[in-house]
């Protein structure tokens, strides 16, 4: 059964600074990793899509990685500012037939002090 | 372009009580899936269909029906609400008509829901 972890739960930075989260995953078949971002008492937003082919996408400030042999995804956040708070999370897609099953890990709080 | 629409934001039901989450999407995908989301537990999928008149169970489907007559929308339905149903529950959809089953799945903005 596949299962998803994230560390850490919680994360706090000052303004400006480079981080990293990380995702990990038990079962390396899997269709693609995805992150998103999900606001206090709102919904999910996608902010990166990695195909299992591919071992990184890139938008703005925000670079994610894939590495199945490992099991392991990042989400780099560079010169990170107050507006990035909020948790994140990563999802894998997984195998079962024709369809795109979301087994979600349970996300990372983060806080961007300014 | 509105997305994924889920209503309403918010519902209070009694034990017993039933009641219908609706969720449309004006994509034109056709992966949908009902997720919830409870402290502690991440999301959890309860059941997605993969196109109009086609549905199966996720992870923690019991208590809860669905179907899909068409693309566009994909109710879920709590016959007998029972307080272990209190939660948040999201909507998403996926893979547009033939595209790429692998693509990128957009969520609503999720339907608060608490059973007392």
């Amino acid at each position: 059964k596949q299962e998803v972890t994230q560390i850490p739960a919680a994360l706090s930075v000052p303004e400006g600074e480079n981080l990293v989260l990380n995702c990990s995953f038990t079962d390396s078949a899997i269709y693609n990793l995805q992150w998103f971002r999900q606001d206090p008492g709102k919904g999910l937003t996608s902010l990166l899509l990695i195909q299992s082919s591919q071992r990184e996408q890139t938008s703005g400030r925000l670079n994610a990685s894939l590495d199945k042999s490992s099991g392991r995804s990042t989400l780099y956040i560079a010169a990170s500012q107050p507006g990035d708070s909020a948790t994140y999370l990563c999802a894998a897609s997984i195998y079962g037939g024709a369809t795109n099953k979301l087994i979600f890990g349970t996300g990372t709080l983060l806080a961007v002090q300014p | 372009n509105a997305g994924v629409t889920q209503t309403p934001k918010f519902q209070v039901l009694k034990t017993g009580q039933s009641m219908t989450l609706q969720c449309a999407q004006d994509m034109n995908h056709e992966y949908m899936s009902w997720y919830r989301q409870d402290p502690g537990m991440g999301l959890r999928l309860i059941h997605y269909s993969v196109g109009a008149g086609i549905t199966d169970q996720g992870e923690v489907p019991n208590g809860y029906n669905v179907s899909r007559s068409t693309t566009e929308d994909f109710p879920l339905r709590l016959l007998s609400a029972a307080p272990s149903q209190t939660s948040v529950y999201f909507c998403a959809s996926s893979k547009p008509t033939g595209g790429a089953a692998n693509t990128e799945a957009f969520f609503g903005q999720g339907t608060r829901l608490t059973v007392v």
